[in-house]
């Protein structure tokens, strides 16, 4: 069974561009989150996804920060324009309802992740 | 409100005991995962509790007091590879999963 996908695995940037980040969860999970990890922190909840329906943006900074699944798989993170505040990883998860693996349901399996580098 | 404690750094030797201790407040309460994080690297699941009492999963274990909001996470016959952060993650209220910011421990032979 294939993972999370994310792309890119690594973006520099300057303060004040765009940046996109694309996530391809598990096949089958209804649930997709996107996550910002600032360096020696745990992940911070950006938005959570119910299929393509948004469950959770409450710490999304909507100002700059927006996300969408379209068609209820994939996902799209953008930020517009960039701060250096937003250098950090972005991490992509998914969940399902049903038990997998012998794990308790909704257990959230992790891409990879983006590391973003705002100069 | 919500607040998740662990402490920021452990090290141990290889072989060795260690346990990692995590107290929490959450609205509402529906389990509490662990997950390991390599430098580097993403989160993985290692246990869950929902039941108060003690998990056992090979070299690893996780125990759950609800009453307490306390649970501690562990980890026995220590190697180097075990060294990563672990994340303390309490699901509240929504079945909403917080995530702490993770004891980073660190073995030494």
């Amino acid at each position: 069974e294939a993972g999370v996908a994310q792309s890119p695995r690594y973006k520099i940037i300057e303060k004040r561009q765009s940046v996109a980040f694309w996530c391809n969860p598990i096949s089958g999970h209804a649930t997709l989150y996107w996550y910002q990890q600032i360096l020696g922190q745990g992940p911070k909840l950006l938005i959570q996804f119910q299929n393509n329906g948004v469950v959770d943006d409450s710490q999304l900074p909507k100002d700059r920060f927006s996300a969408e699944r379209l068609k209820g798989v994939d996902s799209t993170l953008k930020i517009q324009p960039a701060k250096l505040e937003d250098s950090a990883v972005y991490l992509c998860a998914s969940s399902s309802h049903r038990v997998q693996r012998g794990e308790p349901t909704d257990t959230q399996y992790f891409g990879p992740g983006t590391r973003l580098t705002v100069l | 409100g919500q607040n998740i404690d662990q402490p920021t750094e452990m090290t141990a030797t290889e072989g060795a005991i260690v346990q990692i201790n995590c107290t929490y407040q959450t609205s509402g309460f529906n389990g509490l995962f662990w997950y390991q994080q390599h430098a580097g690297e993403a989160p993985t699941f290692l246990s869950y509790n929902v039941l108060d009492g003690l998990e056992e999963k090979g070299r690893f274990s996780s125990f759950l007091s609800r009453s307490k909001g306390y649970s501690y996470l562990l980890l026995k016959e220590l190697q180097m590879k075990d060294s990563a952060s672990y994340l303390c993650a309490p699901r509240g209220g929504g079945f909403k999963t917080i995530f702490g910011a993770g004891t980073r421990l660190f073995v030494k032979a």
